[in-house]
């Protein structure tokens, strides 16, 4: 099945300067990653989602690349901003058997964006 | 408003209780799973369904069941809770097909004393 390595698990920059979090995948099948957004105490929220036939997408300060031969993508903001903070999940979809397909997420990035 | 929703939102409960954690979605999506997750922690996925009648166990071993009789009802069950069930369970959907991302609901937060 797949496995998805996120790093790192926690990650604290300054109001203004970007944030950098990176995943890797074991599927080489995967085509789908999303990225979930989950402030304290409220339900995951997708942010931006990427598919394997597209190298990097924008939306406003959030960018996501994927590099498919190395097996890697990877969250951008730029100009954070204290809303910003919470726990960010990557996630790979791809199949896993008996005709299933699933989501596989990362254990999460707690990002703290420091006024 | 299409959404999913859980309830209830916080339960405490005693040791060797049974529960029902219920999960109803109005998006009309064929796909719907649950997860447990310690707070801001790693989401597990425990048990998920693709349709109607449909239910498998997911990646964690849980003492929970699921059942699917209806497409937008995918309520879980807790035969006897313990204080080790104590954490918070995510009920999520999406459409049938490979890139659909989950919708999640609010969760329930369950303390078991």
């Amino acid at each position: 099945g797949e496995n998805v390595e996120q790093h790192p698990s926690t990650l604290s920059v300054q109001e203004g300067d970007s944030a950098v979090i990176k995943c890797t995948y074991s599927d080489s099948a995967s085509n789908y990653f999303p990225w979930y957004k989950q402030e304290l105490g409220k339900r995951p929220q997708l942010i931006i989602d990427i598919r394997s036939n597209v190298g990097e997408k924008k939306d406003q300060r959030i960018a996501v690349t994927l590099n498919k031969t190395a097996k890697h993508f990877s969250l951008h903001i730029t100009e954070t901003q204290p809303e910003d903070s919470a726990v960010y999940f990557c996630a790979a979809f791809a199949y896993s058997g008996a005709g299933s397909y699933q989501l596989t997420f990362g254990k999460g990035t707690k990002l703290s964006v420091i006024p | 408003e299409a959404d999913i929703y859980q309830t209830p939102r916080y339960l405490v409960i005693g040791t060797g209780k049974k529960i029902t954690l219920e999960c109803s979605q109005t998006m009309g999506h064929d796909k719907m799973y649950w997860y447990q997750q310690d707070p801001g922690m790693e989401l597990h996925l425990i048990h998920y369904s693709y349709g109607v009648n449909s239910t498998e166990k997911g990646d964690l071993s849980s003492e929970s069941t699921v059942s699917r009789i209806r497409t937008e009802h995918f309520p879980l069950t807790l035969e006897s809770a313990r204080p080790s069930h104590t954490s918070q369970y995510l009920c999520a959907s999406s459409v049938r097909g490979d890139n659909s991302p989950l919708h999640f609901g609010n969760g329930t937060r369950l303390t078991v004393t």
